[in-house]
C-alpha cells in the first residue's frame, strides 16, 4: 500500500488565488513528519513546511500553510496568493519517527500550473 | 556558501559502462541520500549512510553502489548492472542533530542518459 498519496496530478490556479494541494498517508507509527517539497523545471527540490505528528498548530511559513488532519491523516498545502513563481511540482512527503535513518517517503507529485 | 553540490549537470554513458555521480555537501550534515526520480514520479531512495565508512541500502539499491569515506562525500556509482539507468539523480543530507524537524536539504540533481 502507498504510504503517501497525492491524488492530483496537474492543477490550475489563477495568479493571486489560493490553491491546496492533497495529501494522504498512512502509517502506523505514533511519532512521524510530514513535508513539502517544490520543484521547479530546474530539477532541485526545494523544502517548503514541515508538520509534526505531535505540532497542537498547523506550519505556516509565509504563503505556504499545511492543513494538518490527524484523524483524516491528511496534509494538505495551501499556497495563498499563487505568483507565476509557484508553477512546478510540489511534493509530499513523510518520515516515520521509529524509523531512525530519517527516511523520507515521497508521493509522486502534483504539477501546479499558474495561471497569469 | 553552505550547500550541496552535484557534478556533473548532465551525463551521457554507453550502455555497458560505469559511471560515477558526485555529491559534496559542507553543511557538516551526518547522513547523506540518494534518490532516483523517473519522468512524472515521485523520488525513490537509493542508498543511505548516516555515519562514515557506513552505508545501508534503500528501495532501489540493485545495480547501484556506494563509498562513504569522508562526511562531506557520498558518490553514487551506477554499474552496467543497472537495467535501466536513464533518470535524474538527487542527492540530500541532514544532519540527524535529534530535531524532529531535521530537514533533508537537496543538491541541484544530475541527469544521466545512457546512449
Amino acid at each position: 500500500a502507498q504510504k503517501i498519496t497525492q491524488t492530483q496530478p496537474g492543477m490550475f490556479v489563477q495568479e493571486k488565488e489560493a490553491v491546496t494541494l492533497d495529501c494522504t498517508y498512512d502509517t502506523s507509527d505514533p511519532s512521524y513528519g510530514l513535508f513539502w517539497y517544490k520543484q521547479p523545471s530546474s530539477g532541485e527540490m526545494i523544502f517548503l513546511i514541515y508538520q509534526g505528528s505531535y505540532d497542537q498548530q498547523n506550519a505556516t511559513e509565509g504563503r505556504y500553510s499545511l492543513n494538518f488532519q490527524k484523524a483524516r491523516k491528511s496534509a494538505n498545502l495551501v499556497i495563498s496568493a499563487s505568483q507565476l513563481g509557484d508553477s512546478a511540482m510540489y511534493f509530499c512527503a513523510m518520515r516515520e519517527g521509529m524509523d531512525s535513518s530519517y527516511k523520507l517517503i515521497f508521493g509522486s507529485g502534483t504539477r501546479l500550473l499558474v495561471r497569469p | 556558501d553552505g550547500g550541496i553540490t552535484q557534478s556533473p549537470k548532465y551525463l551521457f554513458r554507453k550502455e555497458g559502462q560505469n559511471v560515477t555521480l558526485s555529491c559534496e555537501q559542507n553543511l557538516n550534515h551526518d547522513a547523506m541520500y540518494w534518490y532516483r526520480q523517473d519522468p512524472g514520479q515521485g523520488l525513490r531512495l537509493i542508498y543511505y549512510s548516516q555515519i562514515v565508512n557506513d552505508f545501508q541500502k534503500g528501495d532501489i539499491a540493485e545495480g547501484y553502489s556506494v563509498s562513504r569515506e569522508k562526511k562531506e562525500s557520498f558518490p553514487l556509482t551506477v554499474t552496467s548492472a543497472q537495467k535501466n539507468p536513464t533518470a535524474f539523480y538527487l542527492c540530500a543530507s541532514t544532519p540527524l542533530a535529534g530535531g524532529s524537524t531535521d530537514t533533508q536539504y537537496f543538491g541541484p540533481g544530475t541527469r544521466l542518459t545512457v546512449l
